[in-house]
């Protein structure tokens, strides 16, 4: 799976829009861009995921660049509770179950 | 949504003794699953892939027979550190697919060697 690059950490105040970015200038055609997240003490759960149009589901949006190339993860009012790493992993469409393979992720930190 | 459920959530064990944790997915059948170890501050790194009914596949430098794993059933997979000493003290998740698309996660388990 072709590689992503995130910030170390990302600091956002309670009720604020946060925008995640993700680069992945070498994405294939056929990668999916999906999303994870990592509560503190937790295995990872599901975020999102997407192709090339935008995504919304109820815990975040996914906005998709034109090219491609980069990715933004919004969640729309952080919240103490979203507090976590996140991590943005491209899987190819023909991975079959293969493992999930993560980077370091950004390791968001919500003010009150 | 489907489930993975995973046990115990933290175990302190003595070093020498062996530690087993369960790995079940509640409401479908994972003829794969996966086995992750995570050290503090750092990622999530696989340590192996189980398949039911068939030997478990390790990641290099992944130790068999010090991580044994065991798939007998397609909602059920064991991994048990054996011999287990303060440097195998870590954070151990699992995972598993219903189907291909997203990841589902184990509520990981705290292992601390003493």
């Amino acid at each position: 799976d072709a590689k992503t690059t995130q910030p170390n950490s990302m600091e956002s105040n309670e009720e604020e829009p946060v925008h995640l970015p993700c680069n992945h200038s070498t994405i294939s055609g056929t990668d999916y861009i999906h999303w994870y997240r990592q509560l503190p003490s937790q295995g990872p759960e599901y975020v999102i995921h997407g192709l090339t149009s935008n995504v919304n589901n109820r815990m975040a949006s996914l906005a998709i660049a034109e090219d491609r190339k980069s990715s933004t993860l919004i969640l729309h009012r952080a919240t103490l509770r979203d507090a976590a790493v996140y991590y943005c992993i491209l899987r190819n469409r023909n991975s079959g179950n293969t493992p999930l393979v993560f980077g370091k992720g950004t390791r968001l930190s919500v003010i009150a | 949504g489907a489930v993975v459920s995973q046990h115990p959530s933290w175990v302190i064990c003595k070093s020498g003794t062996s530690v087993k944790i369960e790995c079940r997915s509640l409401d479908f059948q994972a003829t794969t699953m996966f086995w992750y170890r995570q050290f503090p501050k750092q990622s999530l790194m696989l340590m192996a892939t189980s398949n039911e009914g068939s030997k478990a596949t390790y990641e290099q430098g992944v130790e068999k027979d010090k991580f044994l794993i065991n798939h007998a059933s397609l909602t059920l997979s064991t991994l048990t550190v054996t011999s287990a000493h303060p440097e195998d003290s870590s954070f151990y998740i699992c995972s598993a697919r219903a189907v291909l698309g997203e990841a589902f996660f184990g509520q990981g388990t705290r292992l601390t060697v003493v």
